[in-house]
């Protein structure tokens, strides 16, 4: 099964900067990666598929890049209502899996 | 408007049987695979497996085929996920999710249900 790694597993930055989340695939996954928002206490919510689409209503600070294996989330000018956990997912194929998750809150 | 209402929140014994729902609206039940995903307290995400409400093929999780079955009922738009001998280590909360593209189950999840929280405790 392919594994996905997710780096760093935490990160604090400051309101303004530059986030960027890697996921990296154990195997080529073409561009059958996705990336998730969870706030604490809430429903995981879609931010990209496809590796790079924004999924409609997410605020264009969000951007995913990368096929293959490996693959970027980045958030421009972090906000305060951007403290979650993100999650890439992989879904070319069963096992449908998730990254181990990444936390991040403001410095 | 898509809905996915799960059923409320349960706390069962080790070893007891459990089938949890996710009633569905807002579209037709058939053109779209649904998931099940588990996250345990204070953990990530784990995708448990699928179905095609079509005609119920499923495809499991290695991590949870043989411990859970997932099912539908066409007639009333809803899929189940059932266990028959629960354990402590299955407390979490379990979500239902709907694939984003028609009829395949390669996709991403873009409406999930508000989640199910089963406690299993003697």
């Amino acid at each position: 099964d392919v594994q996905m790694t997710q780096s760093p597993s935490s990160l604090s930055a400051s309101v303004g900067d530059r986030v960027t989340i890697t996921c990296r695939a154990s195997r080529g996954i073409s561009d059958y990666l996705a990336w998730y928002q969870q706030k604490p206490g809430n429903v995981p919510k879609v931010l990209i598929y496809s590796a790079s689409t924004l999924q409609s209503g997410v605020p264009s600070r969000f951007s995913g890049s990368g096929s293959g294996t490996d693959f970027t989330l980045t958030i421009n000018s972090l906000q305060p209502e951007d403290v979650a956990t993100y999650y890439c997912q992989k879904y070319n194929g069963a096992p449908l899996t998730f990254g181990g998750g990444t936390k991040v809150d403001i410095k | 408007e898509v809905q996915l209402v799960q059923s409320g929140a349960e706390v069962i014994q080790p070893g007891e049987s459990l089938n949890i729902s996710c009633k569905t609206s807002g579209y037709t039940f058939t053109h779209y695979w649904i998931s099940w995903v588990r996250q345990m307290p204070g953990k990530g995400l784990e995708w448990m497996g699928r179905i095609d409400p079509t005609d119920s093929e499923t495809n499991y999780s290695p991590s949870f085929q043989g411990h859970v079955t997932i099912s539908v009922d066409k007639s009333i738009s809803t899929a189940y996920l059932q266990w028959s001998n629960l354990k402590a280590s299955d407390t979490a909360m379990y979500f239902c999710a709907r694939h984003f593209v028609f009829s395949s189950p390669a996709s991403s999840f873009h409406h999930w249900g508000q989640g199910t929280l089963v406690t299993v405790s003697s």
